[in-house]
């Protein structure tokens, strides 16, 4: 079975500075890859995805993840942090080999941000 | 369009009770999914339905669960004789099966059993 794994539970950061959250993968297919957020009482919004092509993609609000086939990754970024960036961050690939179908997300990464 | 919404969004029962969700999807998405979700944990897939057809149910979704999306629009989840272990935060989306299939998450409706 395929499954999702973020390493990190939780990362704490300041404001300005650089973020890496870290996600990867066990599927033998092309997966296809979703980072989404999620603040207290909401729901999730999606950030960004990977079907195919260029591996590097962007997303709202700044964030941008790298698709690395050879280490089954898919890490999120940026470059600085915003207090608004404060939430939790799932990493989700759809099932199955192909572009539709339920989601498999990860355990989350509770995102802290100093002033 | 105002995304997909979902009613109630708190819903507090005692054991034993039945309770029934709604999830209204975004109007054009033929793609519904729910999704449970509880404390520390990521999502978890329960089912979906393509229009009015059930498509998959997961192993999670036991004999006291069902969904229902009778003319392929909004939809139901009810769960019957509810326990404690069903509290959770549950979770609608929605997609459309025209290029990429990206699910669009409802607010979800957070149950607590006691």
């Amino acid at each position: 079975a395929q499954s999702v794994t973020q390493p990190d539970i939780h990362i704490t950061v300041s404001e300005g500075a650089s973020l890496e959250l870290r996600c990867n993968y066990s599927y033998g297919a092309t997966p296809y890859l979703f980072w989404y957020v999620q603040s207290p009482g909401q729901g999730l919004q999606l950030l960004l995805k990977y079907f195919s092509g260029d591996t590097l993609v962007q997303g709202i609000k700044g964030f941008e993840a790298e698709f690395k086939r050879s280490q089954s990754s898919f890490n999120l970024r940026k470059p600085s942090v915003h207090w608004s960036d404060a939430a939790e961050y799932f990493c989700a690939v759809i099932n199955g080999g192909t572009s539709y179908g339920k989601l498999t997300f990860g355990q989350g990464t509770i995102l802290t941000v100093h002033p | 369009d105002t995304g997909v919404s979902q009613n109630p969004r708190h819903k507090i029962t005692k054991r034993g009770q039945n309770v029934t969700f709604r999830c209204d999807p975004i109007s054009e998405h033929n793609r519904l999914y729910w999704y449970r979700q509880t404390l520390g944990q990521g999502p978890e897939f329960l089912t979906y339905f393509q229009n009015e057809a059930q498509l998959e149910k997961s192993r999670l979704l036991s004999d006291r669960f069902s969904a229902e999306r009778p003319k392929g629009s909004f939809s139901t989840l009810e769960i019957q004789r509810t326990e404690q272990g069903d509290s959770a935060m549950y979770l609608c989306a929605s997609s459309w099966t025209e290029g990429t299939d990206t699910q669009y998450f409802g607010p979800g409706t957070r149950l607590t059993v006691l």
